[in-house]
């Protein structure tokens, strides 16, 4: 079975600091992991993934995020927070072990970035 | 541009009339499939296509169903919608995902209101 979990609902950062959005997640096989932003009344959009490779993989508007196997975790960060980053944030993954298996979301984590 | 494109972006219908929402794509990708999102909830897979073969999750209701007439279309029927069928629903398509590490691309969604 695979899972992710976003253990925060919401993250609060002032505009021009650093953000970061947890994820862990649990698989059997070897990770693929993602990460989507959804803005209001809008599809989910890719940020970035991680498949194999180096660690730190850096995507779309500025977003990077860190793969680390020993814990288990992919956490999303950005190094200055936009009030134009505030959006819905979902962190997903596939276990690159069986083919079939379809892609896990976690239950999100809302970014607020104030003025 | 290449993209994900939904209609209607807004569906209204009455308890128990049936509806379609229907999704086209110009990626020319595999896959596609559809989620239904609730309340800024974890997108739920109700279907995926991979080319023509169907398949559904084991715990989507039978009164939802899924027709994909050509490689850019796919439909998603609501039979007799109940309240709680209200949601968004994302359609997105995939170029392959046997190979694990294709992102999926979303369309805008259409919101679902059930009177």
């Amino acid at each position: 079975a695979q899972s992710v979990a976003q253990p925060e609902d919401q993250v609060n950062v002032a505009e021009g600091n650093p953000l970061t959005v947890k994820c862990t997640y649990s698989v059997s096989g070897n990770p693929y992991l993602f990460w989507y932003v959804q803005y209001p009344n809008r599809g989910l959009q890719f940020l970035l993934k991680y498949i194999t490779g180096d660690n730190l993989v850096k995507g779309s508007y500025g977003f990077e995020a860190e793969f680390n196997k020993s814990q288990t975790s992919f956490h999303l960060k950005k190094p200055s927070a936009l009030v134009s980053d505030s959006a819905l944030y979902f962190c997903a993954v596939r276990d690159g072990g069986n083919a079939g298996n379809m892609l896990t979301f976690g239950g999100g984590t809302r970014l607020m970035v104030k003025p | 541009d290449a993209m994900v494109i939904q209609n209607p972006r807004y569906q209204v219908t009455q308890f128990g009339k049936p509806v379609t929402l229907s999704c086209s794509q110009t990626l020319n990708h595999n896959v596609m499939y559809w989620y239904q999102q609730k309340s800024s909830q974890a997108p739920k897979l109700l279907f995926h296509y991979y080319d023509k073969d169907f398949n559904n999750e084991a715990d989507t209701p039978d009164n939802f169903q899924s027709r994909r007439p050509n490689t850019s279309f796919c439909f998603l029927d609501i039979r007799s919608p109940g309240l709680g069928d209200a949601a968004m629903y994302l359609c997105a398509t995939s170029r392959d995902f046997f190979r694990g590490g294709n992102e999926q691309f979303f369309g805008p969604g259409t919101r679902l209101t059930v009177l």
